[in-house]
């Protein structure tokens, strides 16, 4: 596609429930990562993929986030019994090549707000 | 290791400039800059990748120190259009994974006003 897509834009959900978001990279990036962003906060990491490897999960926050990615493309992060601080906007993004990015931009989506109730 | 942005925040007029600044405690390959506004994806702005690097966007350029610790983004001349919030993002050397990922400072929201 021509840019990062992410959905579903905007979740309501009730405390305790799952949610999936998904990520549709840029064609052909090799790279996706997850981040996480807070009201007023900065962009915090949760996890990356190469291809359909995860080598870095460091930034999950508990055992209730999960992410796979199949056929190198498209990525679903799930949430499991969802709590009110998750509430939070999760940004996807892309590279063209995996590790070391210096020199590869990261392109990001308009992200997927997060509404816990 | 998450990069520190100052200031948090800063109030220009139209045309006046303003410089953000951000420090890693650990040497850096590379600092990314990015912009966002309310609502949307951050952009990116420009890579900076040696010591004693300076890139140019428009009117916006940035430095990054010889030791790799600090880059500095210089807004000139600014306009409306410059809104928004400015992310640093940190390739760092030296840890698991560092070179692998960016971590972004917690960001300055620049605010502009006719």
């Amino acid at each position: 596609g021509a840019g990062v897509s992410q959905s579903p834009s905007n979740k309501v959900t009730e405390k305790g429930k799952d949610v999936e978001l998904r990520c549709d990279p840029i064609s052909g990036h090799t790279a996706l990562y997850w981040y996480r962003q807070s009201l007023g906060q900065g962009l915090e990491f949760l996890i990356y993929f190469q291809g359909n490897s995860a080598p870095d999960k460091s930034g999950l926050p508990s055992d209730r986030f999960s992410a796979e990615r199949t056929g190198g493309s498209v990525s679903t992060l799930t949430i499991q019994r969802t709590q009110q601080e998750d509430s939070a906007v999760y940004l996807c993004a892309s590279s063209l090549v995996a590790g070391y990015i210096s020199g590869n931009t990261i392109y990001f989506g308009e992200g997927s707000w997060l509404t816990v109730v | 290791q998450q990069p520190v942005q100052s200031p948090q925040a800063v109030i220009l007029r139209e045309g006046e400039d303003a410089v953000i600044n951000c420090s890693s405690s650990k040497a850096l390959y590379s600092v990314h800059w990015y912009r966002q506004k309310h609502g949307e994806a951050p952009v990116f702005l420009m890579i900076l990748l040696k010591g004693g690097e300076q890139m140019r966007h428009e009117k916006i350029s940035a430095s990054f120190n010889e030791k790799k610790q600090q880059s500095s983004l210089y807004l000139t001349a600014s306009q409306l259009s410059y809104s928004g919030t400015y992310f640093c993002g940190t390739e760092i050397r030296g840890s698991n994974f560092g070179n692998e990922k960016l971590t972004f400072g917690t960001g300055t929201r620049l605010t502009i006003i006719p």
